[in-house]
């Protein structure tokens, strides 16, 4: 398993602005991903942050509206940047473990963004 | 593209009562994830199941891997008020990705 730590871990924010997630692993892990969960709604994969790169995004979603750091293999960051009051979500990292064929997502506690 | 299919979207249910809840998919799917997210919190992970037809218990919960790789189920047995929360089931297919249900809100009835 792994225990992962987000911050801030709720804000509130004026439109226009922008605001970076931080998001800490206990174990050094290879795949980091960052979700989205809109109100009511399912998660949505934003991107996978590739250590050493640049991140993959999913379709919807942009390097400049959601620029992604990896500087090492326990550590991320998501910026949600010029937010509009549709970008209030809670924003969710996870981590991949295990491997050939038994891989395994662990959720941190997410973000709670609200943006007026 | 791959989609999880959960319903009903709500669930009302006794204490003590038995609930299964199903995840079905027109794809084939490797693994199996059920998650729980209680309000507030990110999703948490209940099971993991790696094979077809494989069985797995984690206390009272029960989950299975259909055989086709198209479906699995979730038991919860004896329910108790902390039992509230959504569940979702999520797998990884043939893209590699972790794809979602929709989950299903439990109520639980004291």
């Amino acid at each position: 398993s792994a225990v992962i730590s987000q911050k801030p871990s709720r804000d509130i924010c004026q439109r226009g602005t922008s605001l970076t997630i931080q998001c800490q692993v206990d174990s050094q892990v290879t795949m980091m991903f960052w979700y989205r969960q809109q109100p009511g709604q399912s998660l949505t994969l934003i991107a996978t942050a590739n250590q050493g790169s640049e991140a993959t995004y999913e379709s919807g979603f942009v390097i400049d509206k959601f620029p992604i750091s990896r500087p090492n293999l326990t550590f991320s960051t998501l910026t949600v940047s010029n937010m509009s009051p549709e970008d209030s979500s809670i924003y969710l990292c996870s981590v991949q473990t295990g491997g050939g064929g038994e891989e395994t997502q662990y959720f941190g506690p997410g973000t709670r963004l609200l943006v007026l | 593209g791959q989609q999880l299919n959960q319903s009903p979207q709500s669930m009302f249910i006794q204490e003590g009562e038995d609930v299964s809840m199903n995840c079905t998919s027109s794809s084939i799917f490797n693994t199996w994830l059920w998650y729980k997210q209680d309000p507030g919190e990110g999703p948490v992970l209940l099971i993991a199941l790696y094979k077809a037809g494989e069985l797995t218990s984690n206390g009272r919960l029960t989950a299975q891997f259909g055989i086709t790789r198209k479906d699995s189920f979730l038991n919860i047995s004896a329910s108790i008020p902390s039992d509230v929360g959504i569940y979702f089931c999520a797998g990884y297919g043939a893209n590699s990705k972790l794809t979602f249900g929709k989950g299903i809100t439990l109520s639980v009835r004291p």
